[in-house]
C-alpha cells in the first residue's frame, strides 16, 4: 500500500533556483528516507532522517521532518540540470520488519 | 553499503511467455526480500515480501499464482511472471534486508537497479 502523498507532483525551475518538495505520510515511522531516480533507472538513496530528528544536511540537501504533522520537505538548493529527476519520499513503519513506502514522487526539471 | 544485484536488466518477451527475473544479495545475508512494480511515471508499489524459506506474502491486488516467488536461500529470490501480457510491463525492482543487523535502531533496506520487463 502506498501511504505517502507528495507535493508538488511535478516542478520545473530555472537553474540557480531553490527546489523544495514536500511529502506526508499516516503512520508512526522509524524513519523517513528520500530517493532520486533519474528516467528508467533505479534508485538513488539520497538521505535518512530518523524518528527523533527534525533537520539533517548533506551537501545542498536539506531534510525537515515534524513528526506531529507527519510531514518531511526536501529542499535542494542551487539546483543544477543534473538535478532533473523523480524525487520520491518512503517511510520506513514503526512495528519491525516492515518494507518501506513510497510516496508518489515529485518530477523535478531543471531548465539550464 | 550493500549490494543488490537484478538479472536481467532489460527483458522482451512474448505475451504468453513466462520471465523469471533474480535478486541477489551480493555482500550480506538478505532474510527478507520485497519485490517492487513500478510502471511509468508513477511510484513503487509493493508487491510481495518474502522471508527466506517461507511463502510470500502478497500485497491486495497481486495474484499469487501470477507472480511466482521464491526465496529458497538467504542470497537469492526470483520472481516468475508467468503468462505475461502486456499489461505486465513495467520495471520491477527488488530489494533486500539483513534482519540479522540492527543499525541505528531499525533495519536498512537495500535496492537493486530494476529490471525493465517489456511484452510484445
Amino acid at each position: 500500500s502506498q501511504q505517502g502523498e507528495e507535493d508538488p507532483q511535478a516542478l520545473s525551475i530555472q537553474e540557480g533556483e531553490n527546489a523544495t518538495m514536500n511529502c506526508s505520510y499516516k503512520t508512526s515511522i522509524n524513519n523517513l528516507q528520500w530517493y532520486r531516480q533519474n528516467s528508467g533507472r533505479g534508485l538513488v538513496h539520497l538521505i535518512l532522517i530518523r524518528s527523533n530528528e527534525r533537520e539533517k544536511h548533506s551537501g545542498r540537501l536539506r531534510v525537515t521532518l515534524d513528526t506531529s504533522k507527519k510531514s518531511s520537505s526536501l529542499l535542494i538548493t542551487a539546483s543544477r540540470a543534473a538535478d532533473t529527476a523523480s524525487y520520491f519520499c518512503a517511510t520506513d513503519a514503526l512495528g519491525g520488519n516492515t518494507p518501506l513506502v513510497f510516496g508518489k514522487g515529485t518530477r523535478l526539471s531543471v531548465i539550464a | 553499503g550493500a549490494v543488490v544485484s537484478q538479472h536481467p536488466s532489460w527483458v522482451i518477451c512474448k505475451s504468453g511467455t513466462s520471465v523469471k527475473i533474480e535478486c541477489r544479495s551480493l555482500d550480506f545475508q538478505a532474510t527478507t526480500m520485497f519485490w517492487y512494480r513500478q510502471f511509468p511515471k508513477q511510484s513503487l508499489m509493493l508487491m510481495a515480501t518474502s522471508n527466506e524459506g517461507s511463502k510470500a506474502t502478497y500485497e491486495q491486488g497481486v495474484e499469487k499464482d501470477k507472480f511466482l516467488i521464491n526465496h529458497a536461500s538467504l542470497t537469492l529470490s526470483t520472481l516468475t511472471v508467468t503468462s505475461a501480457h502486456p499489461e505486465d510491463s513495467s520495471f520491477y525492482i527488488c530489494s533486500a534486508r539483513d534482519t540479522s543487523h540492527v543499525s541505528g535502531g531499525f533495519y536498512e533496506q537495500y535496492f537493486g537497479p530494476g529490471t525493465r520487463l517489456t511484452v510484445t
